[in-house]
């Protein structure tokens, strides 16, 4: 069975810092992987995917996924985040055949500081 | 950019009581879920259907029921709502042709059953 896991239930950065935002899978093969995002009172938005090629994936609002076979992880940055970032994102995989079926996982919520 | 409406947007149910969620989308997607989120968990999925007339099971489908009359109307229904049930509720579509597999979700609904 497949899974994701974020281990850091909350982050907090100042304005103007780098960001790190950690998610582990575990799946057989090489899955589907999104980072979604969700504003308060919002349904999830698509930041960035990843399926295959270049492990660094580029996505909405200068964010940026680095995949890593090895380490079974799609971990997400920024460079240097805005108060409006301030959100819930969540990690998910779909299999390989791609149903469009998601594993997510429990979600990390970011504060950034002004 | 893709449209996925739900109804209601709040909804409080008493214990036993038939609850349809309702869920309309306008991009003529094949492909439509239902999810629910509980608090300090991602959202886990309840239904999905691959057209009009299809309903699969996702995986938490026990005491929930799905239909799907038309390619735009995707409905969940609790037909003895429990407050365990109590939950948001997200609707989603998605394209998966080629490389698109991208999943445009509801802003909810938050159901209470009391």
């Amino acid at each position: 069975a497949q899974s994701v896991t974020q281990p850091d239930a909350r982050v907090t950065v100042s304005e103007g810092a780098s960001l790190q935002l950690r998610c582990k899978y575990s799946y057989s093969a090489t899955p589907y992987l999104f980072w979604y995002v969700q504003y308060p009172r919002q349904g999830l938005q698509l930041l960035l995917k990843y399926y295959s090629g270049d492990p660094v994936v580029q996505g909405v609002n200068s964010f940026e996924a680095e995949f890593s076979k090895s380490n079974s992880s799609f971990h997400l940055q920024k460079a240097s985040v805005h108060w409006s970032d301030s959100a819930v994102y969540f990690c998910a995989l779909s299999q390989y055949t791609n149903t469009g079926k998601l594993t997510f996982g429990d979600g990390t919520v970011l504060t950034v500081k002004p | 950019e893709a449209a996925v409406t739900q109804s209601p947007r709040n909804k409080v149910a008493v214990t036993g009581g038939k609850v349809t969620l309702s869920c309309n989308q306008t991009n003529n997607h094949n492909n439509m879920y239902w999810y629910r989120q509980d608090t300090g968990h991602g959202l886990r999925l309840i239904h999905y259907s691959y057209g009009a007339g299809s309903t699969e099971k996702g995986d938490i489908p026990d005491g929930y029921k799905a239909s799907r009359p038309s390619q735009e109307n995707f409905s969940l229904i609790l037909e003895l709502a429990t407050p365990s049930q109590t939950s948001v509720y997200f609707c989603a579509s998605g394209d998966l042709g080629g490389r698109q597999n991208t999943l445009y979700f509801g802003a909810g609904t938050r159901l209470s059953v009391l």
